[in-house]
């Protein structure tokens, strides 16, 4: 199993442009999630889905968006990057069953924004 | 809103002695700590978890403390090791459901030998 995965690793753009980070997982996970990391800040949940179809926001979702057609994959959109979404995305999933679940982490997509 | 705070932010210690981390909560309602572990470059991993009807719970080196009135859990290594050294993150599972959890701002740990 591959487990979380994320595409692409790195990618630099310049303010206005758009881009989608994709995750991918093969665990048949239900809930699925979009963290950004900034220094000193540590996780923080930007958009989050409980299931194929279903989307929601998280703490900080303004200036992305999340499709989740498929049951395993789960992209984050940028329609007009800024200088402040320079960051680190994760992705994570888990399953849905009652009660706490651990959340399976991605390897992370570096982006910087100029 | 949720919040979870985490101190210490940076932590420096000697190989083999003992390295504790700290977090409170805000929500009362949370029921579930998980501990997770990230390397330089690499990906969140989870370390340990505690729900909150245990009060401690143990694993080789590390163990994880739970008070619930004070709304505070604590990590704890023992021996620390070199490999040790990463930053740590604690979490608080939201109330708000769908397993979404509040993360502290992480605490980085130097184990020298």
């Amino acid at each position: 199993n591959a487990g979380v995965t994320q595409t692409p690793k790195f990618r630099v753009l310049k303010t206005g442009q758009s881009m989608t980070l994709l995750c991918a997982q093969d665990m048949n996970h239900e809930y699925m999630y979009w963290y950004r990391q900034d220094p000193g800040m540590g996780l923080r949940l930007i958009h989050y889905s409980v299931g194929e179809g279903t989307t929601a926001k998280g703490e900080v979702p303004d200036g992305y968006n999340v499709s989740r057609l498929k049951k395993q994959n789960f992209l984050l959109g940028l329609e007009s990057a800024a200088p402040s979404q320079t960051s680190v995305y994760f992705c994570a999933s888990s399953y849905g069953l009652a009660g706490p679940r651990e959340q399976f982490f991605g390897p992370g997509t570096r982006l910087t924004v100029l | 809103g949720e919040n979870v705070e985490q101190h210490p932010s940076t932590l420096s210690v000697q190989e083999g002695d003992s390295a504790v981390i700290k977090c409170t909560y805000s929500d009362s309602a949370s029921n579930y700590f998980p501990w997770y572990k990230q390397e330089l470059g690499k990906r969140p991993q989870l370390i340990i978890d505690i729900r909150s009807n245990v009060g401690e719970k143990k694993d080789q080196r590390i163990a994880v403390t739970l008070n619930k009135t004070a709304k505070h859990f604590s990590l704890h290594i023992t021996e620390t090791q070199p490999e040790d050294s990463a930053v740590y993150f604690c979490a608080a599972r939201s109330s708000g459901g769908y397993n979404k959890l509040i993360f502290g701002a992480g605490t980085r740990l130097a184990v020298h030998p």
